[in-house]
C-alpha cells in the first residue's frame, strides 16, 4: 500500500530564513499529491498540491515540485514569516477509491 | 458557504459512555471521512464513504462505528468510550472518491477527552 515519510519536527527558525520539509512516499502508479496546512486550533486546510511528474504546486509563497525519480515532494518556502508557524502534512492521494494517506506532520515554529 | 462543519467542538465523556460526533456539509460532496488525530500519530482514518450508501473501514475502525445519514451528514459513534479513544476527530469531504486531482475540506475538529 501507499505510504509517506516526512521529516521530524519541530523545525525552528527565524523570520525571512529558507524553508525546506523533505516528504518522499512509496506507492503504486503516480499519485496526486498535497501538503496540508494546520494553524493553531483549526482543522487541515489544503496548501497546494501536484497531480502528475515535474509538477510544481505553489500557494502563499510555498512551493514543492513532484520529483517522479526520488519519489518526494518536498516543501519550500524562501522567506518564512511568523504568521506561516503551524503543522505541515504531506499527503499523497492513493488509488482511486482509497482515502488520503497522511503523514504524520512537521511542526514548525517561526520567531521575529 | 459553511463548508463542513463538526458538532460538538469539546466533549469530555467517561468512560463506558457513548456519544455521537456529527459532521455536516454543505458543498454537494459525494464523499465524506473520519480521521483521529494523536500527537506523534498524525491523521489516521478511521471510516470513510465514498458516496452516500456505502461506507468502509480505514486504519483504525475498531470502537468506532459510523452512519452516512444522507449526502450531507456523516457521524461517527462511540458505543462505548476508552480513554484510548480521547482524541481531536476531523470530519472531511471531497467532491468524488474516484477525483485524484481533488483534495479535502476538513471541519474544525472536535476535542474528546475521555476520563
Amino acid at each position: 500500500g501507499n505510504s509517506v515519510t516526512q521529516m521530524e519536527g519541530p523545525v525552528t527558525l527565524s523570520e525571512e530564513a529558507f524553508l525546506t520539509i523533505n516528504c518522499t512516499y512509496t506507492a503504486t502508479g503516480y499519485p496526486s499529491l498535497f501538503w496540508y496546512v494546520q494553524y493553531p486550533g483549526e482543522g487541515l486546510q489544503l496548501l497546494l498540491k501536484a497531480t502528475k511528474a515535474d509538477d510544481k504546486g505553489s500557494n502563499k509563497g510555498f512551493e514543492a515540485t513532484y520529483r517522479k525519480e526520488t519519489t518526494s515532494f518536498h516543501l519550500e518556502k524562501g522567506s518564512v514569516q511568523v504568521s506561516d508557524s503551524a503543522v505541515y502534512f504531506c499527503a499523497p492521494r492513493g488509488q482511486a477509491g482509497t482515502a488520503l494517506i497522511f503523514g504524520k506532520g512537521t511542526t514548525l515554529s517561526v520567531s521575529s | 458557504n459553511a463548508g463542513v462543519t463538526q458538532t460538538p467542538k469539546f466533549q469530555v465523556l467517561k468512560t463506558g459512555q457513548s456519544m455521537t460526533l456529527q459532521c455536516a456539509q454543505d458543498m454537494n460532496h459525494n464523499s465524506m471521512y473520519w480521521y483521529r488525530q494523536d500527537p506523534g500519530m498524525g491523521l489516521r482514518l478511521i471510516y470513510y464513504s465514498a458516496s452516500e450508501g456505502t461506507t468502509d473501514k480505514g486504519e483504525v475502525p475498531n470502537g468506532y462505528n459510523v452512519s452516512r445519514l444522507n449526502k450531507r451528514e456523516f457521524s461517527l459513534r462511540l458505543e462505548s468510550a476508552a480513554p484510548s479513544q480521547t482524541s481531536v476527530y476531523f470530519c472531511a469531504s471531497r467532491l468524488r472518491e474516484l477525483d485524484v486531482n481533488y483534495g479535502y475540506t476538513f471541519g474544525s475538529g472536535t476535542r474528546l477527552t475521555v476520563v
